[in-house]
C-alpha cells in the first residue's frame, strides 16, 4: 500500500492567497483526520471525517479554514484567505474504524505532511 | 488538565544504551488505546507501537517496548540498544473509549538525542 499521500509537500504563498492542501487516505480506511503542527501549539486536530462525513470540526481555527471529503479517496483542506500565522505543517492521517481492539483498527497512519509558509 | 503528559522535553543518551521515554495519561474510561509515534527531523510521523488497555502483556515491536502500568496510568516507551537513527521527537498518544470517540490525543513530545 502506498500509505497516505499528501500534496503539495511544500507550499509558499503570499498573505491573502487561497491555499488548497490535498490528501489521499489509505484505501479501505474509514476515517480521515487533518492536523496542524507548529512549534508553539504542537500537534492540533483540525477536523476529522467518517465515511466522508465531517464528524468534528471544533479544531478548525476560524471560518477561513474549510475541509471537504467528496469521496472515500480524496480530501481537501482549504485556507482562504491565508495569513502568515497559518504557516505550519499540515498532516493528513487515516485509520480504520476505531473502537475495536487491536493496533490495526486503532492506529492512525500519517501522510508526509505539507509544509506551508505564508509570507 | 492534560490528558497526556510527557515530562521530558529533551533527553541525551549515549548510543547503544537503553532509553525510557516517560508518558502518563489521564482517563476515566476502561477501554482505551495508547500509541507512540516517532517524528524524525524529516518531519513525517511514524507509528511505532500500540497498547490496548485490556492487553495483559506489554506490547513489543523489535527494539521498542511499551512499559504499561495501568494502575499508575503510565505508558513508557523503552528503546533498547539505541542507535543514532533513533534521534527524533517522540509523541505519546491516547484514544479514549466511549461511544463514537474517535480522536487521538497527543502529548507535547520528547526530543531524543542519541550521542555517538
Amino acid at each position: 500500500d502506498a500509505g497516505v499521500i499528501q500534496s503539495p509537500r511544500h507550499e509558499v504563498t503570499e498573505m491573502g492567497q487561497e491555499v488548497t492542501l490535498r490528501c489521499k487516505p489509505i484505501s479501505g480506511h474509514d476515517y480521515l483526520f487533518w492536523y496542524r503542527q507548529t512549534m508553539m501549539r504542537g500537534l492540533e486536530l483540525l477536523i476529522y471525517f467518517n465515511n466522508n462525513v465531517p464528524i468534528d470540526d471544533s479544531g478548525m481555527p476560524e471560518d477561513r479554514f474549510s475541509a471537504k471529503m467528496p469521496n472515500a479517496s480524496f480530501s481537501t483542506l482549504k485556507i482562504q484567505p491565508s495569513e502568515p500565522r497559518d504557516s505550519a505543517v499540515y498532516f493528513c492521517a487515516s485509520s480504520f474504524l476505531p473502537g475495536t481492539s487491536g493496533a490495526e483498527q486503532e492506529t492512525q497512519y500519517f501522510g508526509p505532511g505539507t509544509r506551508l509558509l505564508v509570507l | 488538565a492534560q490528558k497526556i503528559t510527557q515530562t521530558q522535553p529533551g533527553m541525551f543518551v549515549q548510543e547503544k544504551e537503553a532509553v525510557t521515554l516517560d508518558c502518563t495519561y489521564d482517563t476515566s474510561d476502561q477501554s482505551y488505546g495508547l500509541f507512540w509515534y516517532k517524528q524524525p527531523s524529516s518531519g513525517e510521523m511514524i507509528f511505532l507501537i500500540y497498547q490496548g488497555s485490556y492487553d495483559e502483556q506489554n506490547a513489543t515491536e523489535g527494539r521498542y517496548s511499551l512499559n504499561f502500568q495501568k494502575a499508575r496510568k503510565s505508558a513508557n516507551l523503552v528503546i533498547s540498544a539505541s542507535q543514532l537513527g533513533d534521534s527524533a521527537m517522540y509523541f505519546c498518544a491516547m484514544r479514549e473509549g466511549g461511544d463514537r470517540d474517535d480522536k487521538i490525543i497527543f502529548g507535547k513530545g520528547t526530543r531524543l538525542h542519541i550521542l555517538p
